[in-house]
């Protein structure tokens, strides 16, 4: 099984400012990555495909990177509404499905 | 615009099965894979499994040996059932559609399902 891990755990960031979060795959997963958003009480939202590719209808302060092990998430200039937890999701291992246990994204 | 509804009990006994059925409307359920995800309270997402519309079958290796999807495409619905529940299977239950191109694109709004006596 891939294991997939987010960091950090939470980052507070002010809104206007920009957020990197991280995740790493415990091996390859090529661009099989996708990245969600979640807010309480909602299902998760697909943000970005094939490590980098915006869902449709996504603002373009959201940006996806990286390939193989490594990858980045990065919203340019936060706005309230992204504070959010954030998933990624690997599936680079057909047919298993795996997430990151989650980013959480507050107000600072 | 493609919509998905989670329906079935909310509460189911332990060592019973749960049901749920996924109602998709506004677009066809041919030609997709369609999967189930649950999260549990305050936790993150685990991936069930998924379905094609052929009928054809993954299960997460983790709940496989508890785990039967079908689909219905006469009635554009898949469904979910998990046998032998316990309390650590009460989870909200996502249905969901896997896009082709990667990534999960459409969410049912979820449904809590909580096992108890």
């Amino acid at each position: 099984e891939i294991v997939m891990t987010q960091s950090p755990a939470t980052l507070s960031v002010s809104p206007g400012e920009r957020a990197t979060l991280s995740c790493r795959a415990s091996q390859s997963v090529s661009s099989n990555l996708a990245w969600y958003q979640q807010k309480p009480g909602q299902a998760p939202r697909l943000l970005i495909y094939g490590a980098s590719t915006r869902a449709t209808g996504i603002p373009a302060r959201f940006s996806g990177s990286g390939s193989g092990t490594e990858f980045t998430l990065t919203i340019s200039s936060l706005q309230s509404e992204d504070f959010a937890v954030y998933y990624c999701q690997q599936y680079n291992n057909w047919p298993l499905i795996t997430f990151g246990q989650g980013t959480r994204l507050e107000i600072k | 615009q493609v919509q998905l509804q989670e329906s079935g009990p909310g509460l189911v006994k332990p060592s019973e099965t749960l049901s749920l059925t996924c109602t998709v409307s506004g677009g066809s359920i041919s030609s997709y894979y369609w999967s189930w995800i649950r999260q549990p309270a305050g936790k993150g997402l685990e991936w069930i499994g998924r379905i094609y519309t052929s009928g054809s079958t993954n299960y997460n290796p983790s709940l496989k040996s508890r785990v039967t999807m079908s689909v219905d495409t006469s009635k554009n619905q898949f469904s979910l059932k998990l046998s032998s529940v316990t309390a650590a299977d009460t989870a909200v239950y996502y249905c969901a559609r896997e896009n082709s191109s990667g990534g999960t694109d459409y969410w049912g709004q979820g449904t809590l399902v909580t096992v108890s006596s």
